[in-house]
């Protein structure tokens, strides 16, 4: 069955420092999004992206954040200046369809110390 | 505020019994409704979606939507041990793009 790949799986960064959070979509899915969920707590939408471009994001996705497609498979994530609180499981997500549920990858879990 | 909301539980049901979960939601305008399962420490995984009111049968799974009264539920049936896990309720808000919005789960233990 088609997966979404994640890579890291984890990943431990100092304070400040610039981490690029990577994934592979399925293949034939035109909408990718990052979501990230802080330990105990909900799964929170962070972007979405459809057509090369971003179509939506949230209050959490600031200036800090970025999302790149630089090829035909990849999709990432990039965090210019983690924080203490940036540590959370980051889930990447494709769908076929706008309105269908989505798979998600295995995640990456980021450790700011 | 577009909300989603689950009993956090846990849900404590003995083996083969059925499990029923709740989720509320506030956007009248809501179209499409998802359960996920999330085991401890894993990504979410898509077990069931519904778009129009009634049931949804897949499995030992139902889904059950109302559109009137703003919710949707999902029964698990023969409740096994391998089903304990927290399960997500997730609305596509209308008016919020084709982001998901999650509720904070419902924590299942089936007990043998």
């Amino acid at each position: 069955e088609p997966e979404v790949t994640q890579t890291p799986s984890h990943q431990v960064t100092q304070m400040g420092q610039e981490v690029i959070l990577r994934c592979v979509p399925i293949s034939n899915h035109l909408y990718f999004y990052w979501y990230r969920q802080i330990l105990g707590q909900k799964v929170e939408f962070l972007v979405s992206f459809y057509n090369n471009e971003i179509s939506e994001k949230s209050e959490i996705f600031d200036d800090q954040f970025s999302v790149e497609r630089p090829d035909g498979s990849n999709f990432t994530l990039k965090i210019r200046s983690t924080k203490l609180e940036d540590s959370a499981m980051y889930f990447c997500a494709s769908s076929e369809r706008g309105n269908y549920g989505y798979t998600f990858g295995s995640g990456t879990r980021l450790t700011v110390v | 505020q577009k909300e989603v909301e689950q009993n956090s539980g846990p849900l404590s049901v003995p083996e083969g019994a059925i499990a029923s979960l709740n989720c509320t939601y506030s956007d009248r305008g809501s179209q499409s409704f998802f359960w996920y399962r999330q085991y401890s420490g894993k990504s979410p995984e898509l077990i069931m979606s519904i778009y129009s009111n009634g049931d949804k049968e897949d499995g030992r799974f139902t889904a059950q939507l109302n559109k009137a009264s703003q919710y949707v539920s999902l029964l698990i049936r023969d409740s096994q041990p391998s089903d304990s896990a927290t399960y997500l309720c997730a609305v596509n808000i209308q008016a919020a793009g084709n982001k998901l919005t999650f509720g904070g789960g419902t924590r299942v233990l089936v007990k043998p």
